[in-house]
C-alpha cells in the first residue's frame, strides 16, 4: 500500500480566486491521478498527472482551469483556477504502482462561496 | 465505452447479517479488472477486493468476497457477518487495461445495530 497525504483537507474560497491542492506519497509511484467526487456522488477522473510531462486530461477538463504539476515520482499539485460555486466538491489524489492497484489519499473538502 | 451500474442506491441490513450488493458493467473487451471500494464517512477511500478477469475463481478478503459472473458482466459483492464499521459507500469499478479506473455511482450501505 501508500501512506497519501493531501493538503489542505479542506477549505472555503471566495469565487474568482484560486486554490493549489498538494499530494504528497511516502514512497515513489508509477501513476498519480486527480479526481474529483461532487457532493453525495461517484469519483470523475480530472487528469494523469505525468512526471515531467503535460499531464494528461479527461473530456471536459482543461489544463487552464485546473493545472497539474508532477515534478518527482512522490508529489503532484492540482490547482483550480477562477473558482466557481460549481467548483465545490471534494478533490481526490490517488496513486499506483501497477495500474490495477491505485490508492486513495484523504480528499480536500472544497467549497466555493 | 465501457459502463458501471449499481442499482441500489441505498441499503440498510442488521449487524450480523449478510448482504450483497449489486454491479453490473458494460465492456467488449477481454482483458480488465473490477474493484470494489469502500468509503466509510468522511473518511479515505479503501479498496476492498479486486478480480481479475481471466481468473474464474471468485476473489475473496476475509467477510468480502464476490460472485463474477463474466458472460453476464455481473460482479456482485458479498459481506458476511455483516459490523458497523462496515457502514459506508461502496463503489464498484471498472478498468480495461491499461487504462483509467471507471466507478460506478455507488451504494451506500447502512449496517443498524
Amino acid at each position: 500500500s501508500a501512506v497519501i497525504s493531501q493538503k489542505p483537507s479542506r477549505d472555503i474560497c471566495q469565487r474568482g480566486t484560486s486554490l493549489t491542492i498538494q499530494c504528497q506519497v511516502d514512497s515513489q509511484v508509477t501513476m498519480m491521478f486527480w479526481y474529483r467526487q461532487q457532493p453525495g456522488q461517484s469519483l470523475t477522473l480530472i487528469a494523469t498527472a505525468n512526471q515531467g510531462s503535460e499531464a494528461t486530461y479527461e473530456s471536459g477538463f482543461v489544463i487552464d482551469k485546473f493545472p497539474i504539476s508532477r515534478p518527482n515520482l512522490t508529489f503532484s499539485t492540482l490547482t483550480v483556477s477562477n473558482m466557481s460555486p460549481e467548483d465545490s466538491s471534494i478533490y481526490l489524489c490517488s496513486v499506483a504502482r501497477v495500474s490495477y492497484e491505485q490508492y486513495f489519499g484523504p480528499g480536500t473538502r472544497l467549497t466555493v462561496t | 465505452a465501457q459502463t458501471v451500474t449499481q442499482s441500489q442506491p441505498e441499503m440498510s441490513v442488521q449487524e450480523a447479517e449478510t448482504v450483497t450488493l449489486s454491479c453490473t458493467y458494460d465492456t467488449s473487451e477481454n482483458n480488465y479488472y473490477l474493484f470494489w471500494y469502500k468509503q466509510p464517512p468522511s473518511r479515505q477511500m479503501i479498496l476492498v477486493i479486486r478480480q481479475e478477469a481471466y481468473k474464474q475463481q471468485n476473489a475473496t478478503e476475509n467477510r468480502f468476497s464476490v460472485n463474477f459472473q463474466k458472460a453476464a458482466k455481473s460482479f456482485s459483492l458479498k459481506i458476511s457477518d455483516s459490523q458497523l464499521g462496515d457502514t459506508a459507500m461502496y463503489f464498484c469499478a471498472f478498468m480495461n487495461v491499461p487504462d483509467k479506473i471507471i466507478f460506478g455511482k455507488g451504494t451506500r450501505l447502512h449496517i443498524l445495530p
